[in-house]
């Protein structure tokens, strides 16, 4: 099974600073799919960047950037420029492109942007 | 443009007691999920079910049961609530092409709290 680990509980960072969250898998498929979902006090899961396992380049969007390492089995979350309303929580999910297709979570890294 | 709907929003049982949780999307997604969450475990999944009259279990299904009837509405039912099943829950779906790697599109999550 496999399995998905955040070591950052709780991180914060002065706004307009960048920060990264770090993210670590478990798995023996060669194929398939990494992201990264924020949800802030609204409770809304929100799809931040995704990852396809077969593409060496890193994903970006806008601010959000990725380092994936696939060797490593590592997929960290860069934010930069950060801004007030990246405060949430941030999750990493894995997702095999074989059977059920189910997400596996992170415990989930808390992001606080201070003024 | 709903997306995936969840009802109710918050709810209080007593110990014993049961209820239905609905999800429902309108966005023709053949799979859908149920997960919790819960304070530092990240979001666990409780069952999913990959088309129209079928389910299965996933990570911690204890205590639960689930029916997908119809395509868009995936049911959550606790028949005899505990505390331990206080948590936030929330109903994902996701489209069934297994190679576009498409994420999972979430409701806003339903509050439970279990006395």
């Amino acid at each position: 099974a496999q399995t998905v680990t955040q070591s950052q509980p709780e991180m914060s960072v002065q706004e307009a600073e960048t920060v990264t969250l770090s993210c670590t898998y478990d798995t023996s498929e060669n194929n398939y799919y990494l992201f990264w979902y924020k949800q802030p006090p609204s409770r809304q899961m929100i799809l931040v960047i995704r990852q396809e396992a077969y593409k060496q380049q890193n994903a970006t969007e806008n601010r959000f950037s990725v380092n994936f390492q696939k060797a490593a089995k590592s997929f960290s979350l860069k934010i930069s420029d950060s801004q007030l309303g990246d405060t949430a929580m941030y999750f990493c999910a894995y997702r095999s492109v074989f059977g059920n297709e189910k997400l596996t979570f992170g415990t989930g890294t808390r992001l606080t942007i201070i003024p | 443009n709903a997306g995936v709907t969840q009802t109710p929003k918050f709810r209080v049982l007593k110990t014993g007691q049961s209820m239905t949780l609905l999800c429902a999307q309108d966005m023709n997604h053949e799979y859908m999920y149920w997960y919790r969450q819960d304070p530092g475990m990240g979001l666990r999944l409780i069952h999913y079910s990959v088309g129209e009259g079928t389910t299965a279990k996933g990570e911690v299904p204890d205590g639960y049961n689930v029916s997908r009837l119809k395509k868009q509405n995936f049911l959550l039912g606790l028949e005899s609530a505990a505390p331990s099943q206080t948590s936030v829950y929330f109903c994902a779906s996701a489209t069934g092409d297994v190679g576009l790697g498409s994420p999972l599109h979430f409701g806003n999550g339903t509050r439970l709290t279990v006395t």
